[in-house]
């Protein structure tokens, strides 16, 4: 098992750019999620799904787009990047149900200058 | 105020110590993670737990649901050891959603 990829490790877009950050799991977990990390803060939730075809805001959803076509694949979009999307951005799966761990992507950094 | 807090957020300790962190949360919870996030930046699961203690090797993990609290022990640290923890809640109300802590980061000098 691959686990949970994410592609692009590195990117940078210009302000107002448009880009699609993609996570893909070979584990059949119905949940998945994505999450940025700041500087001095903790994990903060964008956007999840609950299994295909479902999916819900996080915490900090704007600006982000998701959707959930199959098990396996959540990408994120970000419609016009603005500098405060400069962050390290991680996907995450879980199987379904309440007490399960939750494996991470390996990480996309992006700055938006 | 957070829902969960970390003490220290900083810690730099010396080979072979006993190292304690802390995580306090204020919601009712389902589970408890532990996660460690090395220098490269991928983040791994160390513990989930709801009850008592989990030992894995040289790391440790307690919960206390009445008092909100859990702790995560290094004995005998390493080096190796220096990372990133994180502590994250699974609220009862939040079903599938984790709340986290801003992290400790450990620094352990030979």
């Amino acid at each position: 098992n691959a686990g949970v990829t994410q592609t692009p490790k590195f990117q940078v877009l210009k302000t107002g750019q448009s880009m699609t950050l993609q996570c893909a799991q070979d584990m059949n977990h119905e949940y998945m999620s994505w999450y940025r990390q700041d500087p001095g803060m903790g994990l903060r939730l964008i956007h999840y799904s609950v299994g295909a075809g479902i999916t819900d805001q996080g915490e900090v959803p704007n600006g982000y787009n998701v959707s959930r076509s199959t098990t396996e694949d959540f990408p994120l979009r970000l419609l016009s990047a603005a500098p405060s999307q400069t962050s390290v951005y991680f996907c995450a799966s879980k199987p379904g149900g309440l007490s399960y761990e939750q494996y991470f992507g390996p990480g996309t950094r992006l700055t938006v200058t | 105020k957070n829902e969960v807090e970390q003490s220290p957020q900083n810690l730099t300790a010396q080979e072979g110590e006993f190292i304690t962190i802390n995580c306090s949360y204020s919601v009712g919870i389902s589970a408890l993670h532990w996660l460690q996030q090395h220098p490269g930046g991928g983040i791994v699961s160390l513990f989930m737990l709801s009850s008592g203690k989990k030992k894995h090797g040289r790391l440790i993990a307690t919960i206390n649901i009445q008092e909100k609290h859990s702790s995560l022990h290094i004995t005998a640290s390493h080096p190796r050891d220096s990372a990133v923890y994180i502590c994250a809640v699974r609220s009862i109300q939040g079903a599938q959603k984790l709340v986290f802590g801003q992290g400790t980061r450990l620094t352990i000098n030979p």
